[in-house]
């Protein structure tokens, strides 16, 4: 199966501290995304890559960075990680099915 | 400006009834439009592609130009139909990059 996973699943940090957010996929799809879900915004777009060495900002980057050093990977960081980002983030890479998304389960992150 | 307004955060049917959840969007050029699923627990999956014109476990959706609608319905609804449903735009030609609506929540009551 051409899995995508994200790890770690749940994750409690602290005002201020860095995060890193990791996505893993087999498929070596060229595209991947990172969003955001939240009650009353659904998701939201936050980084997006179409392959290695590019990165694109979405709707809501500000605060997030991610790198692509290599086809399987997009990691997600907080590089100082505020109570507004409490949320659920999605990773997803391009599906089997043209213009279709393939997400990843899911990490919930808690900013206390 | 490109957007997917979903009206309804939850929508409460019996078992049997029949089910339609809303979506409008607002889009200069042709759209492509999608309906994502998440079942509790699981991460969002593809439910059906308005260029496919298929029905996926009962549900279909038409897509209409003139009232810029794309609303999934099913005629008879099952108590397995219970989750979260986001519509979702295919931004500009070429971008791969997805626009959601807010979702809905669907309570299928028994």
């Amino acid at each position: 199966d051409a899995e995508i996973t994200q790890s770690p699943r749940h994750k409690i940090t602290e005002t201020g501290r860095q995060v890193t957010l990791a996505c893993h996929q087999t498929w070596n799809h060229n595209n991947m995304f990172w969003y955001r879900q939240d009650l009353g915004h659904g998701l939201r777009l936050i980084h997006y890559s179409y392959g290695v060495q590019d990165t694109n900002k979405g709707e809501v980057s500000d605060g997030y960075s991610v790198s692509r050093s290599n086809t399987e990977d997009l990691p997600l960081t907080l590089e100082s990680a505020a109570s507004s980002q409490t949320s659920v983030y999605f990773c997803a890479r391009g599906g089997p099915i043209r213009d279709t998304q393939y997400f990843g389960p899911g990490t919930r992150l808690t900013v206390l | 400006a490109q957007r997917v307004t979903q009206p309804e955060k939850l929508l409460s049917v019996f078992k049997g009834a029949p089910v339609e959840l809303k979506c409008n969007y607002s889009y200069s050029g042709s759209p492509e439009l999608f309906w994502y699923v998440q079942y509790s627990r699981q991460r969002l999956q593809l439910l059906l592609r308005h260029i496919s014109r298929e029905s996926i476990k009962g549900f279909t959706a038409d897509l209409n130009k003139g009232e810029t609608s794309f609303h999934l319905k099913k005629p008879f609804a099952q108590e397995e139909d219970s989750a979260m449903y986001y519509c979702a735009l295919l931004g500009d030609s070429g971008t791969y990059k997805y626009i959601f609506g807010t979702g809905t929540r669907l309570k299928v009551l028994a």
